[in-house]
């Protein structure tokens, strides 16, 4: 199976701040990597596919880069309703795995 | 709209099966482009993936769970089910269901989900 590792797990930000999240592959998944938003008792919701395409209707200020096993998740102005746990995915082979998590609270 | 509803018992006996059922709207499950796929989560913890199926009816399994899932496509009724056997308490989590997207150049991404279900295994 293809690890994913998050970093950090958690970190607290504040309204306006630059947030930067990395998500590390055990091996080489090209751009096949996905991340997705999760509030509280709602299911995930997709934010980026294929590392830095924009799912239609995430606001721009949500972006994505990397290829092979680094990955970046980017949040260039937190907004209130920002605050969630964010995952990424591997989609490049079976079984699909999802990192850990990222928990972004309020500072 | 694409919508996708979960349903089934919220609570399973341990050693028994638990079985979901993933009702689609507003898409069809036998029109071609779409993987039809479960994910779990346990209270507090992150998202595992369980398995995929293809309107074939092709299916795919986390090797973790290969042994107890079965996943099952009727086209008739547009919803798909998940089965797992000998459950224990380490199953207990929310289950999800979700629309795959398989794109042209390979990528595929979980597009839509359901709202989940908490299934918990206890006596």
């Amino acid at each position: 199976d293809i690890q994913m590792t998050q970093s950090p797990s958690s970190l607290s930000a504040s309204v306006g701040d630059r947030v930067t999240i990395t998500c590390r592959a055990s091996q080489s998944i090209s751009g096949y990597l996905n991340w997705y938003q999760q509030k509280p008792g709602k299911a995930p919701k997709l934010l980026i596919y294929a590392a830095y395409r924009l799912q239609g209707g995430v606001p721009s200020r949500f972006s994505g880069s990397g290829s092979g096993t680094d990955f970046t998740l980017t949040i260039s102005s937190l907004q209130p309703e920002d605050f969630a746990i964010y995952y990424c995915q591997q989609s490049h082979s079976t079984p699909w795995t999802f990192g850990q998590g990222t928990k972004v609270e309020i500072k | 709209q694409v919508q996708l509803q979960e349903s089934g018992p919220g609570l399973v006996k341990p050693s028994q099966t638990l079985s979901l059922t993933c009702t689609v709207s507003g898409a069809s499950i036998n029109s071609g482009g779409y993987y039809w796929s479960w994910i779990r989560q346990p209270a507090g913890k992150g998202l595992e993936w369980i398995g995929r199926m293809y309107t074939s009816g092709s299916t795919n399994y986390n090797p973790s769970l290969r042994s107890r899932v079965t996943i099952l496509v009727d086209t008739s009724e547009n919803q798909f089910s998940l089965k797992l056997s000998s459950v224990t308490a380490a199953d207990t989590a929310v289950y999800y269901c979700a629309r795959v997207w398989r794109g042209d150049y390979g990528e595929t991404y979980f597009d839509y989900w359901g709202q989940g279900t908490l299934v918990t295994v206890s006596s």
